[in-house]
Order: structure tokens, then sequence, then C-alpha cells
């Protein structure tokens, strides 16, 4: 599995826009870029994915670099209930393959 | 209406002893999954499960055995329970396919004594 790199943690204001940064070198044309995230105490929530196009949800927004070498899960306006830690995934797409966890970055958001 | 639900949420028991948590899915998905996450937050898949049948285990010993009734429900099975096997337990569901996302149960926390 191609290995994706995010930042240990990040800090961010309420109510001020987050760029959750990953890298992932070895990506290749057949995979899914997935986010993640984890709230304390809870199961991992799926936020959004995407494969070549930037996307956008209610949850957030994904900007993929135009090599595909890297994205950024961008929270347009961070609330406190959004600190958790946010997982970058890739996943082939060869059909029932299991997300494999790294260890994430850690998001605080100070009121 | 919960999409995954596991049950139960906390499981506190003595080594040695057999016990199941349950998963069920109301999401209408083929696959189903079985994850750990341990005291140091790490998160692995354990077991992956298509239509009823094991597609993947990754290593788990024999002590845990997944069982599927039908596509909805995935349950976990665990004999002889050891101290290692602490941990929280996610079941999850998605459709299998690399463009889709994955849903995840509350977790079921797992103490052994």
């Amino acid at each position: 599995d191609a290995k994706t790199t995010q930042p240990n943690s990040m800090e961010s204001n309420e109510e001020e826009p987050v760029h959750l940064p990953c890298n992932h070198s070895t990506i290749s044309g057949t995979d899914y870029i997935h986010w993640y995230r984890q709230l304390p105490s809870q199961g991992p929530e799926y936020v959004i994915h995407g494969l070549t196009s930037n996307v956008n949800n209610r949850m957030a927004s994904l900007a993929i670099a135009e090599d595909r070498k890297s994205s950024t899960l961008i929270l347009h306006r961070a609330t406190l209930r959004d600190a958790a830690v946010y997982y970058c995934i890739l996943i082939r797409n060869s059909g029932n393959t299991p997300l494999v966890f790294g260890k994430g970055t850690r998001l605080s958001v100070i009121a | 209406d919960t999409a995954v639900s596991q049950t139960p949420k906390y499981l506190v028991t003595q080594m040695g002893n057999d016990k199941s948590i349950k998963c069920e899915q109301n999401l209408g998905h083929d696959t189903m999954y079985w994850y750990k996450q341990d005291s140091k937050k790490f998160l692995k898949i354990m077991f992956s499960y298509n239509n009823k049948e094991l597609i993947i285990n990754e290593t788990v010993p024999n002590r845990f055995s997944p069982k599927s009734p039908d596509k909805a429900h995935l349950n976990l099975h665990i004999n002889s329970l050891e101290l290692g096997d602490s941990a929280v337990y996610f079941c999850a569901s998605s459709q299998g396919l690399a463009g889709e996302g994955q849903y995840f149960g509350p977790g079921t926390r797992l103490t052994v004594l």
C-alpha cells in the first residue's frame, strides 16, 4: 500500500479555516485519497474522498495536487467539535480494501 | 437511525473467558470489517467479509472467530481471552468499493482482567 505522511499535530483558532496537508508521493493511478477523522471516544468517521479532481461536501473540501502526490483537507470554519485526529488514507481500486490507518494529524481547536 | 451499531459498548471480563461482540448495519452494504484499536490508539484491520464470505484475515490469532449470519451482521467471538486482547473493537461497513466511504460503529471497549 502506498504510504501517506501527515504532520503529527496542528492547531487552529475557532471559526478560522484549517488546511490539513497529506503527502503521498508513491500514489498509484488507481489509488483513491480518503480522509477520515476520529473524535475523542468515538469511532472513525468518513469525511471525504477523491481521485483526481477537487471535491466538496457538507463537511469539508479536498484539494488534490495536479500530480496527485499531495492533498489538503480544508475545513472552512473550524469549530470546537472539529477537534479530532484526521487520517489521510490511500485505497487501491481493487475492491473490498480495508483502511490502513497511520498516526494521523491531531487537530486542536482553540476557542 | 444508527447506521452501524455494536453491542455491548463496554465489556469487562476475566482472562480465559469466551465473549462475543455483535455488529449490525442497516446501510445495505455488502462488505463488513472488524478493526482493533490498541492502547496506543493504532487502528488495525482484523477481518473483512463480503456477502457473508471471509475475504481478509490479517494474521489474527484463531481465538478470534468472526461469524456473518447474513450480510447485515458480522459478529466477533473471542475464545480464551488474554490480557493483550484489551482494546477497542470497531465494526465498519461499506459497499466494498475504493470510491465509497466506510462507516464505523461506536466501538466496544473490551477490558480483560
